[in-house]
């Protein structure tokens, strides 16, 4: 079974800093998605970015980049110039490419960010 | 784009009393998720339809939750009776394609089982 594990509970950064958010996985499948989503107070949760496996290009969403280490099975969250509406908890997401029964998503714990003014 | 809706934001209820939560997915949208948020477990998913049809309800923690997706535009989730350990954030999302898009979820129902 496929798992996601946020190392981190809690980060920090100041305002207009770079912070990474850290998330790596187990699989033994070979093509899958990954995602990073985003829950703010009001607690709706926001797809910030999204990674397909195949792809050796990290993918980049305005400030929101990822580094995504295929071998090492690591998917962190860079975001640079760090703004006030950043704080969240930010959720690493897993997906199987599959239909069927394994269409869910598997999150990990979260890391709560706080940004500092 | 209206965006996933789900309704009551916000629901308190007794304990053995029913409750439905309802979920109106993304226009054009064909797969619909029901997951639940808690402290303990973090995010899990209870069940997941796709073309109105449950694929996988393995999530669903017991007989008390059941749900049904009777149209493309509908989808509910029923507990009954209801227990102080059902008190969780409650979310529907719903995506384009079973295998390749990501899903966009709706703003929650908050539960409080009293």
């Amino acid at each position: 079974a496929q798992t996601v594990t946020q190392s981190q509970p809690e980060m920090s950064v100041q305002e207009a800093e770079t912070v990474t958010l850290s998330c790596t996985y187990d699989t033994s499948e070979s093509d899958y998605y990954l995602f990073w989503y985003k829950q703010p107070p009001s607690r709706q949760m926001i797809l910030v970015i999204r990674q397909e496996a195949y792809k050796q290009q990290n993918a980049t969403e305005n400030r929101f980049s990822v580094n995504f280490q295929k071998a090492a099975k690591s998917f962190s969250l860079k975001i640079s110039d760090s703004q006030l509406g950043d704080a969240a908890m930010y959720f690493c997401a897993y997906r199987s490419p599959y239909g069927g029964a394994t269409n869910k998503l598997i999150f990990g714990t979260g890391t709560l960010l706080a940004v500092q003014p | 784009d209206a965006g996933v809706i789900q309704s009551p934001r916000h629901e308190v209820t007794e304990m053995g009393q029913e409750v439905t939560l309802r979920c109106k997915p993304i226009s054009g949208h064909n797969s619909l998720f029901w997951y639940r948020q808690t402290m303990m477990r973090g995010l899990e998913l209870l069940i997941y339809f796709n073309n109105n049809v449950p694929i996988d309800d393995s999530g669903m923690p017991e007989d008390r939750f059941s749900a049904k997706m009777p149209n493309a535009s509908f989808s509910t989730l029923k507990i009954q009776p209801s227990e102080p350990r059902d008190s969780a954030v409650y979310f529907c999302a719903s995506s384009e394609m079973a295998n390749g898009y990501e899903q966009y979820f709706g703003p929650g129902t908050r539960l409080t089982v009293t």
